[in-house]
């Protein structure tokens, strides 16, 4: 089956950097990824769409400038939360649809905790 | 935006029992996708269902697809462990990017040995 890998896992980092998150298709192509944020216990939030060689589409209320999604390549989005704050520590997940699909099935990354100190 | 209302929000069952857990909407869906999340990780895809009617099997799950098209259900025969973790429904509209869903707010299974 399709497998999306994310990285990193888990990433503590001091208020005030940036952290970049990736999001890669091992075994096929996505011209569309999604990142979503997830808080516990609650539903998966969506942030963007990862769109390859264009930019990407935020969902109101999202910071384009705070999250910077990068899609460069066909198995490739990254996301950089910039300037990190505590209220940015999530499980940040990533998904991606395969190119050739006529289907709507998305398969997800393994996601990535982000706590900011 | 779209809304999901998925039910119940938990469940507390004993090993061998049937569960079934339901996705309502006030919007019409293309595609109703069931997702399981275990802790720490990203949702694994269960089932996806593309027609009003559609009922569809994967093992001890069996989901279906609403003749309105705006509700789903999802059930589990004969409960393991394993079951264990957050069941998520997804829909997708029509004439969208394609994979773009709507998330339910999950349903939080717990069996009991």
């Amino acid at each position: 089956g399709a497998v999306v890998s994310q990285h990193p896992s888990r990433v503590i980092c001091k208020s005030g950097t940036s952290v970049k998150i990736e999001c890669r298709s091992l075994d096929f192509q996505a011209t569309t990824m999604f990142w979503y944020r997830q808080f516990p216990k609650q539903s998966l939030m969506l942030m963007a769409t990862s769109n390859e060689g264009s930019k990407a589409t935020y969902e109101q209320g999202v910071e384009k400038d705070k999250f910077l999604i990068n899609h460069a390549s066909l198995t490739l989005s990254t996301l950089t939360v910039t300037s990190a704050h505590p209220e940015d520590s999530s499980f940040y997940i990533c998904s991606a649809r395969p190119f050739k699909a006529n289907t709507g099935e998305l398969f997800f990354g393994e996601g990535s905790r982000l706590t900011v100190l | 935006g779209q809304q999901l209302n998925q039910s119940p929000q938990s469940m507390f069952i004993q090993e061998g029992e049937d569960v079934s857990m339901n996705c309502t909407s006030s919007s019409i869906f293309n595609t109703w996708l069931w997702y399981k999340q275990d802790p720490g990780e990203g949702p694994v895809l269960l089932i996806a269902l593309y027609k009003a009617g559609e009922l569809t099997s994967n093992g001890r799950l069996t989901a279906q697809f609403g003749i309105t098209r705006k509700d789903s259900f999802l059930n589990i025969s004969a409960s393991i462990p394993s079951d264990v973790g957050i069941y998520f429904c997804a829909g997708q509209l029509a004439n969208t990017n394609a994979g773009k869903s709507t998330f339910g707010d999950g349903t939080t299974l717990t069996v009991k040995p």
